[in-house]
């Protein structure tokens, strides 16, 4: 059985850079495509971006053009980790963050998801 | 790269059937069979209802269906269930390698 999970800080001060590790069990990360979604208080879903799993395929990123400016999204095959970086925050950045799985080579076929972590940014 | 457009609300009674629209662009749901369907409940994340246009996947209930026409793609929900009362979401991919997450649709079963 898969599953994720996020962890990381729950209170993020306004310019510093956000952090979260989604933890994957039940499966290689090496396969298929990671992703990390957000939602802010009492609105939508938005995609933040993702990382192709395999270790042949070194850098193998995309990013939500709105975000890209300061996003990175990294996997670490050895910690069966995907992690998000998300720089200089502000209130706008509040909300959960979800890891999610995406079995369709990057088509949004997101089959599994994390519970989801709250991050508040305020000072 | 704008967000597909989505009703803010539905809502139908037990036994009926609703359609959620999902308006994107030549750049997205036009271009690509690649639209997938989110259910969200209150505090929950979302579940994967239908992947690539009309695809459900294991564990799923027929009563929900897919399909699109031009930019245009929409969810079907036939049977109303009480159950069904949630957030759902499209999403497509796009032509510049990415993916973007329609607006969100409110269904209430009356």
């Amino acid at each position: 059985q898969v599953q994720l999970q996020e962890s990381g800080p729950g209170l993020v001060k306004p310019s510093e850079t956000l952090s979260l590790t989604c933890s994957v069990s039940g499966v290689s990360i090496t396969r298929d495509y990671w992703n990390w979604i957000r939602q802010p208080p009492g609105k939508g879903l938005e995609w933040i971006g993702s990382v192709y799993g395999s270790v042949y395929h070194s850098g193998s990123n995309q990013y939500s053009p709105s975000m890209k400016s300061r996003v990175t999204i990294l996997r670490d095959a050895s910690k069966n980790q995907v992690s998000l970086n998300l720089k200089f925050v502000t209130a706008a950045d509040t909300g959960v963050y979800y890891c999610a799985r995406d079995k369709g080579t990057g088509r949004g076929w997101f089959d599994t998801w994390g519970q989801g972590t709250l991050v508040t940014v305020s000072s | 790269q704008s967000a597909p457009t989505q009703p803010a609300s539905v809502s139908g009674s037990p036994g009926q059937s609703i359609t959620i629209p999902c308006s994107g662009t030549s750049n997205d749901i036009g271009s690509y069979n690649y639209v997938s369907w989110f259910q969200q409940h209150p505090g929950k994340a979302p579940k994967l209802m239908i992947f690539d246009v009309n695809n459900r996947p294991s564990g799923v209930s027929n009563r929900f269906s897919g399909s699109k026409s031009g930019n245009t793609a929409s969810l079907t929900i036939s049977g109303l269930q009480a159950e069904d009362e949630a957030d759902y979401f499209c999403t497509s991919y796009t032509s510049i390698n990415t993916l973007v997450f329609g607006g969100g649709t409110k269904l209430t079963v009356l």
